[in-house]
């Protein structure tokens, strides 16, 4: 069964303390793995999207990278405005649907 | 940018009552999607459109039904609103077939009393 892992559930940082938030996958071929943030009450808005192993895109100070069963966002000198819920989704191959984790809800403390 | 907008912000209903949520998208998008979310449990899809008038059930489309009429334009239905269905939903739509990035719009928080 494919499925979508997020880890940790919940995180606090302090400003500018550099942290990884993880997304374990299991799917039957990966068509792609995107990365959203959700604000309180708000919709996902997306980040990034990643293809193929190894592949790493970056933005400000986030950064996803990933691996044939994982996704890694890594957040470098957080500040307080990138405190939200982190979601990542899977597209397996041959579906036109999308699995989602739970999500890490992230606070960054000034 | 991709603009995806939801008729409410937040609506609050009766049970029984049919129940209208409109999602409408501005980037001449063939795919669109609603999912609705709840707290550990993630989104999880309700129903899926590729084409004007096309629709397929997705995981959870008990209690629900939609309407594609127009491209630009999908619209979840609660046939007869239960306590259970109250939730955020959320519309997203993306280009096409394939691989690719969905647009979410802001959401509908909805309340069955």
């Amino acid at each position: 069964e494919d499925q979508v892992t997020q880890s940790p559930e919940a995180l606090r940082l302090q400003e500018g303390e550099s942290s990884s938030l993880n997304c374990s996958y299991t799917v039957s071929g990966l068509r792609g793995l995107f990365w959203y943030r959700q604000d309180p009450g708000k919709g996902p808005e997306f980040l990034f999207t990643l293809y193929s192993a190894g592949e790493e895109k970056e933005k400000e100070r986030l950064k996803a990278t990933l691996t044939k069963k994982e996704s890694f966002l890594h957040i470098t000198a957080p500040k307080p405005e990138d405190s939200a819920t982190y979601l990542c989704a899977v597209q397996a191959s041959g579906t036109y649907k999308y699995i989602f984790g739970t999500g890490t809800r992230l606070k960054v403390l000034a | 940018d991709v603009k995806v907008t939801q008729s409410s912000r937040y609506l609050v209903k009766r049970t029984g009552e049919k129940v209208f949520l409109e999602c409408v998208q501005d980037m001449d998008h063939e795919n669109m999607f609603w999912y609705r979310q709840d707290p550990g449990l993630g989104l999880r899809l309700i129903y899926f459109s590729y084409d004007v008038k096309m629709k397929e059930k997705g995981d959870i489309p008990e209690g629900y039904s939609v309407s594609r009429e127009k491209k630009e334009r999908f619209s979840l239905i609660l046939e007869s609103a239960s306590t259970n269905q109250t939730s955020m939903y959320l519309c997203a739509s993306r280009p096409g077939q394939g691989a690719g990035e969905q647009f979410f719009g802001p959401g509908t928080r909805l309340t069955v009393l």
